[in-house]
């Protein structure tokens, strides 16, 4: 299975933008982005994912390089619910029947 | 619409009891997952189930067997517990209508100590 790098923790102020990195320089044609998060004492929830185009959804943008080797997750305003551990995952499509393989992931705090 | 449920939420086992792990979802979706947890670190997938009638085996599963009793409901059994096995175990399912929709929803994990 394809791996990702992510760095163990990074620091945002309320309000700013958070860019969180994700390297994934095996990925092979067919594998999707994910990213989850989880907040403390639950269990992880989805964010964003996708494939080549960068993608929007309501909680974050998903920029994906043009090589498919790294991509990041950018939260526009961090708020102090936003103080997580997240995720990123590559998913095989076709047959994988959607096999998450989570690593550590990134610890985001976020001050006020 | 209650999601994900699991039950129970926490459990203490001696070494070498059993126990079934219950986690239910009333969202029709076809796909189910097992993981664990162990502190510090992410999920670890034990089994998952692609469609009623149908179970795999994932990353680590040795010493857990599981049932997807109906599309619903998909149990998760430890025959003979081991403090290894000490961890939070999570439940989830899978929605997958398209490319542009594909998320497994989580439920809130069972806190399982093994002594």
């Amino acid at each position: 299975d394809a791996k990702t790098t992510q760095p163990n923790s990074m620091e945002s102020n309320e309000e700013e933008p958070v860019h969180l990195p994700c390297n994934h320089s095996t990925i092979s044609g067919t594998d999707y982005i994910h990213w989850y998060r989880q907040l403390p004492s639950q269990g992880p929830e989805y964010v964003i994912h996708g494939l080549t185009s960068n993608v929007n959804n309501r909680m974050a943008s998903l920029a994906i390089a043009e090589d498919r080797k790294s991509s990041t997750l950018i939260l526009h305003r961090a708020t102090l619910r936003d103080a997580a551990v997240y995720y990123c995952i590559l998913s095989a499509g076709g047959t994988s029947y959607g096999k998450l393989t989570f690593g550590q992931g990134t610890i985001l705090t976020v001050h006020p | 619409n209650a999601g994900v449920t699991q039950t129970p939420k926490f459990q203490v086992l001696k070494t070498g009891q059993s126990m079934t792990l219950q986690c239910a979802q009333d969202m029709n979706h076809n796909s189910m997952y097992w993981y664990r947890q162990d502190p510090g670190m992410g999920l670890r997938l034990i089994y998952y189930s692609a469609s009623e009638g149908t179970t795999d085996k994932g990353e680590v599963p040795n010493g857990y067997n599981v049932s997807r009793l109906n599309k619903r409901e998909f149990s998760l059994r430890l025959e003979s517990a081991a403090p290894s096995q000490t961890s939070v175990y999570f439940c989830a399912s899978r929605l997958r209508l398209a490319e542009s929709t594909d998320t497994q929803y989580f439920g809130p994990g069972t806190r399982l100590t093994v002594l």
